[in-house]
């Protein structure tokens, strides 16, 4: 059954340092989601990305933020400089289309020191 | 704005029996769908059930069911003989049609299954 995958599992970093989150989307999806999830409270939407441009993007994404589809499989979500309130579980989804169902890959989480 | 609000921050059940989780949602969105993911310790998300608003019809997967009540703006989960690997925050969320197609979701309820 194909899956979101996403890497590294774990990441750990140092405040003011950039990081990049790889995912790899499931190949037939259209719509690309990012999540994150700060331990103990509830998913927030990022950034959604369809047709190579950003669809939409909550308040948290700001200008910190970036997200690329560098090839036909990666998609990828760059801090340009950690914070330590950054520190959180972030997940990539993918979706078919529209309204139909997004399937979440395993997270990576991030720890900012 | 749209909001979800699961009421249960935890919940047990013994295994075997029926569970339901709640969750209320607030809309002023015709067209939506709603959706009930399941986190287990791994902390991976897992979809486990969908519900289209249009649909009157029940939602059902295996052991899993909702009941949804447009008008009261409610969505609640059923979990049928509940077994020891359900165990994990469950997570109620809701999409309209907006362009972004973001999720939003609830706050969680943890559910415990005891042997």
């Amino acid at each position: 059954e194909p899956e979101v995958t996403q890497t590294p599992s774990h990441q750990v970093t140092q405040m003011g340092q950039e990081v990049i989150l790889r995912c790899v989307p499931i190949s037939n999806h259209l719509y690309f989601y990012w999540y994150r999830q700060i331990l103990g409270q509830k998913v927030e939407f990022l950034v959604s990305f369809y047709n190579n441009e950003i669809s939409e993007k909550s308040e948290i994404f700001d200008d910190q933020f970036s997200v690329e589809r560098p090839d036909g499989s990666n998609f990828t979500l760059k801090i340009r400089s950690t914070k330590l309130e950054d520190s959180a579980m972030y997940f990539c989804a993918s979706s078919e289309w529209r309204f139909y169902e997004q399937y979440f890959g395993p997270g990576t989480r991030l720890t900012v020191t | 704005a749209q909001t979800v609000t699961q009421s249960q921050p935890e919940m047990s059940v013994q295994e075997a029996e029926t569970v339901t989780l709640s969750c209320t949602y607030d809309t002023s969105e015709n067209n939506y769908y709603l959706f009930w993911y399941k986190q287990p310790p791994s902390r991976q998300m897992i979809l486990v059930i969908r519900q289209e608003a249009y649909k009157q019809q029940n939602a059902t997967e295996n052991r899993f069911s909702v009941n949804f009540q447009k008008a009261a703006k409610s969505f609640s989960l059923k979990i049928s003989d509940s077994q020891l690997g359900d165990t994990a925050m469950y997570f109620c969320a809701f999409v309209y049609n907006n362009a972004g197609n973001m999720l939003t979701f609830g706050g969680g309820t943890r559910l415990m299954v005891k042997p």
